[in-house]
C-alpha cells in the first residue's frame, strides 16, 4: 500500500502568490516524520522542512511552512509568496520510527510545481 | 565537509556489464542508503546500512548488492546490469541521533543499453 500519496502531479500559481502542495500518509506507527524535498531540473534533492510526529506547532522555514493535521493524516507544504526560482518537482517522505528499514524515507511519486511571471 | 558525494555523476553501460557506484560522507553517520528514481515516481529505497559491517535490503533490491566495510564509504553493484536499472541512483546518510535529517548526495544517472 501507498504510504505517501501526493495526488496533484503539476501545479501553476503566479509568482508572488502562495500555494498549497498535498501530501496523506499512512502509517500505524505513533512516531514518524515527514519531509518535503525540492529536486529543481538540476536533479539534486534539496530538504526544505520537517515534522515530527509528537511536534505541537506547525514546522516552519522561511517561506515554508508545514500544515500537519495528525487526524487527518495530511502534512500540505505552502510556500508563500511564489518566486520562479520555486519551479520544481516537490516531493513529500516520511520516515517510521519503528519500521525495519533503517528509518530510510518513503516518498510520494512529487508534485511539479510552475512559477508564472 | 564535503557530505555526501558520488562517483560517477553519469554512467552508460551495455547489457550484462558490471560496474560499482561509490558513495562517500564524511560526517561520520551511522545510517546510509540508497535509492532508484525512475521518471514519474519518488525515490525508492534499494539497500540501507545501519553501521559498518550490517546491511540490509529495500523495497527493490533485486540486481543490486552492497557493502559497508568503513563508517564512509557504501558502494552498491550491479552485478550484470540490464535496461530496467537505467534510472538516477542516490546515495543518502544520516546520524543516529539526528533523525530529523537526511543528506542527499548529487545522484548518479545511469544509463544501461
Amino acid at each position: 500500500a501507498q504510504k505517501i500519496t501526493q495526488t496533484q502531479p503539476g501545479m501553476f500559481v503566479q509568482e508572488k502568490e502562495a500555494v498549497t502542495l498535498d501530501c496523506t500518509y499512512d502509517t500505524s506507527d505513533p512516531s514518524y516524520g515527514l519531509f518535503w524535498y525540492k529536486q529543481p531540473s538540476s536533479g539534486e534533492m534539496i530538504f526544505l522542512i520537517y515534522q515530527g510526529s509528537y511536534d505541537q506547532q506547525n514546522a516552519t522555514e522561511g517561506r515554508y511552512s508545514l500544515n500537519f493535521q495528525k487526524a487527518r493524516k495530511s502534512a500540505n507544504l505552502v510556500i508563500s509568496a511564489s518566486q520562479l526560482g520555486d519551479s520544481a518537482m516537490y516531493f513529500c517522505a516520511m520516515r517510521e520510527v519503528g519500521s525495519n528499514s533503517g528509518y530510510a524515507l518513503n516518498f510520494g511519486k512529487g508534485t511539479s510545481l510552475l512559477v508564472t511571471p | 565537509n564535503a557530505g555526501v558525494t558520488q562517483t560517477p555523476k553519469f554512467q552508460v553501460l551495455k547489457t550484462g556489464q558490471s560496474m560499482t557506484l561509490q558513495c562517500a560522507q564524511d560526517m561520520n553517520h551511522e545510517y546510509m542508503s540508497w535509492y532508484r528514481q525512475d521518471p514519474g515516481m519518488g525515490l525508492r529505497l534499494i539497500h540501507y546500512s545501519v553501521g559498518a559491517g550490517i546491511t540490509d535490503q529495500g523495497e527493490v533490491p533485486n540486481g543490486y548488492n552492497v557493502s559497508r566495510s568503513t563508517t564512509e564509504d557504501f558502494p552498491l553493484r550491479l552485478l550484470s546490469a540490464a535496461p530496467s536499472q537505467t534510472s538516477v541512483y542516490f546515495c543518502a546518510s544520516f546520524r543516529a541521533a539526528e533523525t530529523d535529517t537526511q543528506y542527499f548526495g548529487p545522484g548518479t544517472r545511469l544509463t544501461v543499453l
